[in-house]
């Protein structure tokens, strides 16, 4: 079955320091792989997806991730942290050798960036 | 633009009482999904819909029943609520005839079950 891990409930960073977010994955086939954020009170948004080709991903706000197969990890990151970027951070696979369009999610990891 | 918008956004219901939950999705979608969000837990399926007139099971779906009403609307009913069932609820939708798109996601739906 596919599975997804976030190994850090909580990451803290200063502002203007840069920010990594892990997640490993394990699928059966390829996977297509995306990152999501939540705010307080607020439904998930998008941020970025791995399909296929390139191994660095960009997306929204600044933030961008990296794709390596030999380690099944899909970590986000961004250079420089802002304090707006505050917020709950969930990793997804789709596993599309089962045909199933809906997300496996992991944990999810709350990100605080200290003024 | 609307997006995916959810009725009600908070409700608290009695054990054994039962409640239909809203979704409606102004993207033209093809899939919507619902999902429930528990603390630690990240997101899990109850239910999705492929396209208009199907429905399948997902990762939690004891409990839970669902009406893909047209192409625009996907419903969630508890037949009768348990604390278990305390949760935030959330409906997706994705354009379903590209399998890597994101999907769109509601403000939640906050239930307590007392």
């Amino acid at each position: 079955a596919q599975s997804v891990a976030q190994p850090e409930d909580q990451v803290n960073v200063a502002e203007g320091n840069p920010l990594t977010v892990k997640c490993t994955y394990s699928v059966s086939g390829n996977p297509y792989l995306f990152w999501y954020v939540q705010y307080p009170n607020r439904g998930l948004q998008f941020l970025l997806k791995y399909i296929t080709g390139d191994n660095l991903v960009k997306g929204s706000y600044g933030f961008e991730a990296e794709f390596n197969k030999s380690q099944t990890s899909f970590h986000l990151k961004k250079p420089s942290a802002l304090v707006s970027d505050s917020a709950l951070y969930f990793c997804a696979v789709r596993d599309m050798s089962k045909g199933r369009r809906a997300l496996t999610f992991g944990s999810g990891t709350r990100l605080q960036v200290q003024p | 633009n609307a997006g995916v918008t959810q009725t009600p956004k908070f409700q608290v219901l009695k054990t054994g009482q039962s409640m239909t939950l809203q979704c409606a999705q102004d993207m033209n979608h093809n899939s919507m999904y619902w999902y429930r969000q528990d603390p630690g837990m990240g997101l899990r399926l109850i239910y999705y819909s492929a396209s208009e007139g199907t429905t399948d099971k997902g990762e939690v779906p004891n409990g839970y029943n669902v009406s893909r009403l047209n192409k625009r609307e996907f419903s969630l009913r508890l037949e009768s609520a348990a604390p278990s069932q305390t949760s935030v609820y959330f409906c997706a939708s994705s354009d379903g005839t590209s399998s890597n798109q994101p999907q769109h996601f509601g403000d939640g739906t906050r239930l307590s079950i007392l």
